[in-house]
């Protein structure tokens, strides 16, 4: 079992640019959770997929969105990048209903320059 | 709302105890978990207690809970430099499996 994927493992980007990050849950989940975190924080929710419909959003603005595919992978965009959405973005995957804890993966390190 | 709080910074000798502590404060958190980040990596689950219990063992590692104060402690016992990390405290509510978790503590564990 590979766990949670994400992809790209880094990216470098340029202010008002756009960017999709990608992640594969653990088999058998059908939740993804997204959170970021920003240097020296803890992690922060920005929303959950459930059945392709985005079921639970954090304090973050519309410029972040998501999807999730009929195989429960999930994208995270974000369009118009300012400088503060430098961050590691983390992908966890759960299954619902289940007393099970959420896997995260290893993160994507977004730079915005 | 929910919010966790951790203290920052924790320096303990190789081979004794470390104790990390956590407050939360929403009453209807499932799960409490603690998480390790090592330097430029992911999260890993370290160990979870569910609201109704009070202690958990894994091994070095003890939980405890104290629901009235909504208090949160992690030990690890013999502390080896490998354990040098940022550890998480996280809370989740139950059946919603939205995460909220602490700014993190970092271990230092001096050889």
């Amino acid at each position: 079992d590979a766990g949670v994927t994400q992809s790209p493992t880094h990216l470098i980007k340029t202010r008002g640019q756009q960017v999709t990050l990608r992640c594969s849950p653990k088999s058998g989940h059908d939740t993804v959770s997204w959170y970021q975190q920003a240097l020296g924080q803890g992690p922060q929710f920005i929303f959950q997929y459930y059945e392709e419909e985005e079921r639970q959003r954090g304090n973050f603005p519309d410029r972040f969105s998501g999807h999730q595919f009929p195989n429960y992978s999930s994208e995270l965009n974000v369009n118009a990048l300012l400088l503060g959405d430098s961050a590691l973005y983390l992908c966890a995957s759960s299954l619902v209903g289940g007393n099970t804890e959420a896997f995260f993966g290893q993160g994507t390190r977004l730079t915005v320059v | 709302g929910e919010d966790v709080e951790q203290s920052l910074f924790l320096s303990v000798r190789e081979g004794d105890s470390s104790v990390i502590n956590c407050t939360y404060t929403d009453s209807s958190s499932t799960y409490l978990y603690w998480y390790k980040q090592e330097p430029g990596a992911g999260l890993q689950l370290l160990t979870y207690i569910f609201s109704n219990m009070d202690m958990k063992q894994d091994q070095r590692l003890t939980v405890l809970l104290n629901k009235k104060d909504k208090h949160l402690s992690l030990r690890i016992a013999d502390t080896q430099t490998g354990d040098s990390a940022i550890y998480f405290c996280a809370e989740e509510p139950g059946g919603y499996q939205k995460v909220t978790f602490g700014t993190g503590t970092k271990l230092q564990v001096i050889p």
